[in-house]
C-alpha cells in the first residue's frame, strides 16, 4: 500500500529552464495538495486539486507556476522559467476528501535547485 | 486569511522530560487543528489531530489541548525520546475547506 508517490527527489535546473514535479497520491485518495517549504520555513499552500479541477490555487504564484491533476496520471507542478528563489523543498499531499476533517499524508518532496 | 503562530521556534530538552509547543490561530471558524513530525529529509507525518468539539486528546505519550476561547493549541510530549526530535508543525483547517494553515515549525532536540 504506496504512500504519496513524488519524483523526482531532487531536481536541478540552470536559471530559464522548466522545472516539473510529480505526485501520486496515496490509493484511494482524490484530493491533492502542493505546499513549498523554504530553507528554515514553514509549509506554505500553493494549490489544492481534484481531478481534472483546481479548487483552490490561492497561494499559486499568478505568474510561470502551473497545476494539473488528470484523469489519468499524476498531479504534476510546472514552473517555467526558474529563478533562484524559486529553489525550495516542494511537497505533495492527499487527503480522502476535500475537507478538513482528515489530516494529509504526504510524500517525502522535491527538492528543487536552481542554479 | 487564516494566521497560525507556533512557538517555541526552538526547543531543547533533557531525555526524560516533556516538552510543550504552542499554537494560537485567528479564524475563529477554523475546527481542525492537526500537528505533523518532519524528520530530516522528510516529508511531514501526522501525529495527533484534534477537532474543535473536544477539548483534548491523548495518544501515549503524546497529548493535544485546544482552547477555542482562546484560539490557541498545544502539543505535549512526555517521557520524551532522542527519536523525538524532529521539527513539528501545528496546523489550522476549517471541516469546509481542504487547505490548511501551517506554524513555522518547532525544532526539537531530545538530548540523551
Amino acid at each position: 500500500n504506496a504512500g504519496v508517490m513524488q519524483n523526482p527527489r531532487h531536481l536541478v535546473r540552470r536559471r530559464g529552464q522548466e522545472a516539473r514535479l510529480r505526485c501520486s497520491p496515496m490509493k484511494g485518495h482524490s484530493h491533492v495538495y502542493w505546499y513549498r517549504q523554504l530553507p528554515e520555513e514553514g509549509l506554505k499552500f500553493m494549490v489544492y486539486l481534484q481531478k481534472e479541477n483546481i479548487i483552490d490555487e490561492s497561494g499559486m504564484p499568478k505568474e510561470r507556476f502551473s497545476a494539473e491533476f488528470p484523469k489519468e496520471g499524476p498531479s504534476i507542478l510546472r514552473i517555467q522559467q526558474v529563478v533562484r528563489g524559486d529553489s525550495a523543498a516542494y511537497f505533495c499531499a492527499s487527503s480522502p476528501t476535500g475537507t478538513g476533517k482528515y489530516g494529509y499524508t504526504f510524500g517525502s518532496g522535491t527538492r528543487l535547485t536552481v542554479v | 486569511g487564516e494566521n497560525v503562530e507556533q512557538h517555541p521556534s526552538t526547543l531543547s530538552v533533557q531525555e526524560g522530560d516533556s516538552a510543550v509547543i504552542k499554537c494560537t490561530y485567528s479564524d475563529s471558524a477554523s475546527n481542525y487543528f492537526p500537528w505533523y513530525k518532519q524528520e530530516l529529509g522528510k516529508g511531514p507525518q501526522l501525529i495527533i489531530d484534534i477537532r474543535s468539539n473536544v477539548g483534548e486528546k491523548k495518544d501515549q505519550r503524546i497529548a493535544v489541548t485546544l482552547n477555542k476561547t482562546a484560539k490557541h493549541f498545544s502539543l505535549h510530549i512526555t517521557e520524551t525520546q532522542p527519536e523525538d526530535s524532529a521539527v513539528y508543525f501545528c496546523a489550522a483547517s476549517k471541516v469546509d475547506a481542504g487547505k490548511s494553515t501551517f506554524g513555522d515549525g518547532t525544532t526539537l532536540t531530545v538530548k540523551p
